[in-house]
């Protein structure tokens, strides 16, 4: 299987900072499919990106996505506080699906 | 309104069965395909199966291989996980999740094993 490591664990910043989370993958991820999730405490994920650049309905243009093959980054411009939460990424393109173990955006 | 609802968890022993549900609304179910996935308390995200549109084809993680199901009933608007022979390990918030990538989930159900 497909494993992703992602980087930082952590990453504490406050609002107005700019988040940058990588993704990297074991192999190669065809047709960049690679998806980005938020999760808040209690929360289910969200789906935040998908094709590795393309945000999901309603989420707004301070988040970003891009990557490649095996390297992927979600950036969040200016985090508000409503981001401070933890990303996964999620790679789609083999089975099994396989996700990151999460990076946690804490203030 | 569009969601999904799951249900069924709980508290069993090792060794027991548990089939959770998971209710849609709000979209045409049957038009796509359905995800498990869980998390165990404090752990990542981890895939558990999925069961294509119309039901006619289905994979799973290995580590649950040979021991759960997962089927659906389009006309209930509703995907089902049968789990069998439980483990300690797989304690975890099950979630159910639309299409790939997962772009609606439910809120979970809490499945317990312990004796």
């Amino acid at each position: 299987e497909i494993v992703l490591t992602q980087s930082p664990g952590t990453l504490s910043l406050s609002p107005g900072e700019r988040a940058t989370l990588s993704c990297r993958t074991s192999q190669r991820i065809i047709s960049n499919s690679l998806a980005w999730y938020q999760q808040k405490p209690g929360q289910a994920p969200r789906l935040l990106m998908y094709g590795a650049s393309n945000r999901a309905t309603g989420i707004p243009d301070r988040f970003s996505g891009s990557g490649s093959a095996t390297d992927f980054t979600l950036s969040i411009s200016r985090l508000e506080p409503e981001d401070f939460a933890v990303y996964s990424c999620h790679q789609y393109a083999a089975s099994p699906g396989t996700f990151g173990q999460g990076t946690k955006v804490e203030l | 309104q569009v969601q999904l609802v799951e249900s069924g968890g709980g508290v069993v022993q090792p060794g027991r069965s548990l089939r959770l549900s998971c209710a849609a609304s709000g979209f045409t179910f049957s038009n796509y395909g359905m995800h498990w996935v869980r998390q165990a308390p404090g752990k990542g995200l981890e895939w558990v199966a999925v069961i294509s549109y119309d039901g006619s084809s289905e994979d799973y993680a290995d580590s649950v291989k040979g021991r759960f199901t997962v089927s659906r009933d389009n006309s209930k608007n509703t995907v089902y996980l049968q789990m069998n022979s439980l483990r300690p390990e797989d304690t975890a918030l099950y979630y159910c999740a639309k299409d790939l990538p997962c772009d609606l989930w439910g809120q979970g159900t809490l499945v317990t094993v312990s004796s």
